[in-house]
């Protein structure tokens, strides 16, 4: 199947700072990626859809000025935590929508965030 | 009410046990369903979609009732490895051509020796 990375897997930074974070799909051309947010024993929560060339698409109660998307090619999409505060501590996934069945989405290994 | 709603469990089932997990989901219009398998700390991974004549994959079959917009996970003969988090995920309509993914919040299994 499809492949998709994250990097960095984990991060710890102080509360204040940027973190920025990047979504690759390796072996296929992603034109629709997601950014989602999973807190613990919680379910994964969609924080916006990431589209190639035009601006991101943020469901309700999601701060786009705080979390800023980027999908500046077809392989990569980044999501920035802009002055990150200990509550934004979180499982942070991303996917791609797959290129032939798009219904489909291959997930990445997530990024685990500790903001101290 | 959630969109897409899971008994989180924990179901506590010996090896070689059956267990069915079941969903319901919110909006009549969603249009496909899935299981995804989450490990602890890892992402979700496709287990299976789920059809409204229901289908099989090994030990593991999938219901769906429309009607009742009701979704089931049947686990036959279950395995150690089989322990991990169960996540029901409804595709539900938005104003793109091919919806977003809503998911549960997860059926977690414990299968003991």
């Amino acid at each position: 199947g499809a492949v998709v990375s994250q990097h960095p897997s984990r991060v710890i930074c102080k509360s204040g700072t940027s973190v920025k974070i990047e979504c690759r799909s390796l072996d296929f051309q992603a034109t629709t990626m997601f950014w989602y947010r999973q807190f613990p024993k919680q379910s994964l929560m969609l924080m916006a859809t990431s589209n190639e060339g035009s601006k991101a698409t943020y469901e309700q109660g999601v701060e786009k000025d705080k979390f800023l998307i980027n999908h500046a090619s077809l392989t990569l999409s980044t999501l920035t935590v802009t002055s990150a505060h200990p509550e934004d501590s979180s499982f942070y996934i991303c996917s791609a929508r797959a290129p032939v069945d798009q219904e489909t989405q291959y997930f990445g290994p997530g990024t685990r965030l500790l903001v101290l | 009410r959630k969109e897409v709603e899971q008994d989180p469990g924990p179901f506590n089932v010996p090896e070689g046990a059956t267990v069915a997990f079941n969903c319901t989901y919110s909006n009549s219009a969603s249009q496909s369903f899935f299981w995804y398998r989450q490990d602890c700390r890892k992402e979700p991974k496709l287990l299976m979609s789920v059809y409204s004549s229901g289908n099989e994959d090994g030990r593991f079959t999938a219901q769906l009732n429309r009607a009742s917009q009701y979704i089931s996970l049947l686990i036959r003969d279950s395995k150690l490895s089989d322990s991990a988090t169960y996540l029901c995920v409804v595709n539900t309509p938005d104003s793109s051509n091919t919806g977003k993914l809503i998911f549960g919040q997860g059926t977690t299994l414990q299968v003991k020796p």
